[in-house]
């Protein structure tokens, strides 16, 4: 069966400190990979999709970063966290190909920059 | 432009009442899903239910349905025999078929099931 594994599952961190969080599918091949976000009492807004290693789309101009260095690993990056990058982030894959298949989620990082 | 629009920030039932959780989408893709997932406050996303657009019938899990009304481009949750456990925010999303294919969220239903 398969599996996705995030970490980790709460970050505090300064501004202006670096961040990368991970995530990991098992059970699947060539999935794709999704980073949303969702901020305090909101809705999850997409941040990265990926439909192969390498291939990463952008959906919102920011100060993040994600990478798709192998098949079934999706990491969330930055250089510099700013106060506005708190929120409860979320790694999801789906199965490549057709519309009719839900994500499936992690348990999510709740970051805190302070 | 919104594609998924969910206008009841939250809702209140009384245990073993239905409640109906509203969801409209805008699309011009004549293939799309629809699903609704059930957040409760551990943060993990749990996929309830998922409509496709051809499909005729609604689709139905358990205590969960999908009234699917295409012409109005609706597709609202209706959850039966509501329980203390069902409490949670709930999210209504679609996935189109062309373009790229990750799931746009609305913004969200917070329930609230009374005793």
């Amino acid at each position: 069966s398969q599996t996705i594994h995030q970490w980790p599952v709460t970050l505090v961190q300064p501004v202006g400190s670096p961040l990368s969080l991970e995530c990991t599918v098992e059970g699947t091949s060539n999935p794709n990979l999704y980073w949303y976000r969702q901020a305090a009492g909101r809705g999850l807004q997409l941040l990265f999709y990926s439909v192969g290693i390498g291939q990463i789309s952008s959906e919102v101009p920011q100060n993040l970063s994600a990478s798709r260095p192998q098949d079934r690993q999706f990491i969330l990056s930055s250089k510099k966290l700013l106060l506005s990058d708190s929120g409860f982030y979320l790694c999801a894959w789906s199965p490549p190909g057709t519309v009719n298949t839900e994500a499936f989620f992690g348990q999510g990082t709740r970051l805190t920059v302070v | 432009a919104q594609k998924i629009t969910q206008t009841q920030p939250g809702m209140f039932v009384q245990e073993k009442e239905a409640v109906t959780l509203d969801c409209t989408y805008d699309t011009s893709d004549p293939s799309y899903g629809l699903f609704w997932y059930k957040q409760p406050s551990s943060g993990e996303m749990i996929f309830l239910i998922y409509q496709g657009s051809y499909d005729q019938q609604n689709a139905t899990e358990g205590r969960y349905s999908l009234n699917f009304q295409k012409a109005r481009k609706s597709a609202n949750l209706v959850i039966s025999a509501s329980q203390l456990g069902d409490s949670a925010m709930y999210f209504c999303a679609m996935r189109e078929d062309t373009g790229r294919r990750a799931l746009t969220f609305g913004s969200g239903t917070r329930l609230q099931v009374q005793p």
